[in-house]
């Protein structure tokens, strides 16, 4: 089944920028999907489409894909992203429907 | 505004059948392209999705539970309902339900969450 590798921690001073990245085999090809999850709460969908925003989520949080590899870039952190972040996508090829990542804690120094 | 909320049991004894409801509103489940889903987090692990149930009835289940899981709708009613069969302690987490847009395979809204606990 497709597998989705993150770092298990990035670690970013407030006003730095945080990049978060998400492996997978040929995920270039494929649509990639962020959340947001905070402690006690349920996940936010941050980003869509590899660089699409939901309204209400702030410009600074951006994405890429390309090649084996996904990003997702906050930018300008604030305390306030300190929060776990998973990527996601939809592995039509295997019975794995909706494949999420290995999750990333990003603290905010 | 579209809302979810997960109920059921919050303990489990292992072997035992777990069956869990999603309430939701502000969207309709026989509209084409929607799907609710279900979705589990153990207590500090990552997201693990479970099972899928579209407007259509077609269902999409994870391969690693597939023989343990049931997903079924009742549109009439607004829920879902998940059953899974043989918990044992390594299924305690918090499970979640989801709204699947018609646009994209992606879960756009959740529910608050439901710890389930397994233990005798």
């Amino acid at each position: 089944s497709y597998v989705l590798t993150q770092p298990p921690s990035v670690s970013v001073a407030p006003g730095q920028t945080a990049r978060i990245t998400c492996g997978g085999n040929n995920i270039g090809s494929k649509s990639v999907h962020w959340y947001q999850q905070k402690p006690g709460q349920a996940p936010v969908l941050v980003v869509y489409d590899d660089s699409d925003r939901p309204s209400g989520i702030p410009e600074r949080f951006s994405g890429s894909n390309s090649g084996n590899t996904a990003t997702l870039t906050i930018s300008r952190v604030e305390a306030g992203d300190e929060a776990d972040y998973y990527c996601q996508v939809w592995d039509s090829s295997s019975d794995l429907f909706y494949v999420f990542g290995t999750g990333t804690k990003v603290t905010v120094l | 505004q579209i809302t979810l909320k997960e109920s059921g049991p919050t303990l489990v004894k292992p072997t035992q059948t777990l069956t869990l409801t999603c309430t939701f509103s502000g969207f309709s489940l026989s509209t084409s392209g929607v799907g609710v889903g279900w979705i589990r987090q153990p207590p500090g692990k990552a997201l693990e999705w479970l099972a899928l149930i579209y407007w259509n009835d077609d269902k999409r289940y994870s391969p690693s539970l597939k023989s343990r899981l049931t997903i079924t709708k009742d549109t009439s009613k607004n829920q879902v309902v998940l059953t899974m069969t043989n918990m044992d302690p390594v299924d305690t987490a918090t499970y979640y339900c989801a709204h699947r847009p018609s646009w994209q395979q992606l879960v756009d809204y959740w529910g608050q969450g439901t710890l389930v606990t397994v233990s005798s």
